[in-house]
């Protein structure tokens, strides 16, 4: 089963500054995407980034990254320099091939911005 | 170019009504999602459609479910007989192709059974 695990349900950072949001996954499948998506209040979600699982370098959009680590099946986002409109529920995300690429989405994690 | 769009972006409808949800994919898009987003639940997995080919239902709670989509391009969910646990965010997704492109969604329609 493709299962998606995020372990912090809320998280704060002060504007600037930098934060990491966490992911593990479960999966037999040896070539697959992870995603990040965002949802802000207007409830629109929205790509944050996309890890190729056979690349070995990290993705990078701008101030966010990510830590893959292929062998421990961790997806982490890291967010630079956080800025207010960064304020969201941010999910990890992993395409189920049983149900034709369909997302398996985990929990989410709220992140607050503040001043 | 134009995103995913929903309609209604909200709906409240008494228990036991019949209510049908639509979207409208990005253009060129032979793969479409729906999913449900509710407190309780998170966000689920509904029915997948891809091109001409029959759809994967696996995900649809009961048979009070049903979607449709016409032409390859718009979609509708219905739900008959809403029950109050029918309240959630519904999604729509679309989709160049299923595995390696990222799925674009719409804003949702917010469904509330009284």
């Amino acid at each position: 089963a493709q299962t998606v695990t995020q372990s912090q349900p809320e998280m704060s950072v002060q504007e600037a500054e930098t934060v990491t949001l966490s992911c593990t996954y479960d999966t037999s499948e040896n070539n697959y995407y992870l995603f990040w998506y965002k949802q802000p209040p207007s409830r629109q979600m929205i790509l944050v980034i996309r890890q190729e699982a056979y690349k070995q370098q990290n993705a990078t959009e701008n101030r966010f990254s990510v830590n893959f680590q292929k062998a421990a099946k961790s997806f982490s986002l890291k967010i630079s320099d956080s800025q207010l409109g960064d304020t969201a529920m941010y999910f990890c995300a992993f395409p189920n091939p049983n149900s034709g690429y369909a997302l398996n989405f985990g929990k989410g994690t709220s992140l607050l911005v503040t001043p | 170019g134009a995103g995913v769009s929903q309609s209604p972006s909200n709906k409240v409808t008494e228990k036991g009504k019949d209510v049908e949800l639509r979207c409208d994919p990005i253009s060129g898009h032979t793969a479409l999602y729906w999913y449900r987003q509710s407190l309780g639940q998170g966000l689920e997995f509904l029915i997948y459609f891809q091109g001409n080919s029959a759809p994967d239902k696996s995900g649809l709670p009961s048979d009070r479910f049903s979607a449709e989509r016409t032409g390859g391009s718009v979609s509708t969910l219905t739900i008959q007989r809403t029950q109050q646990e029918d309240s959630a965010v519904y999604l729509c997704a679309s989709s160049l192709d299923g595995q390696f492109y990222e799925q674009y969604f719409g804003p949702g329609t917010r469904l509330t059974v009284t």
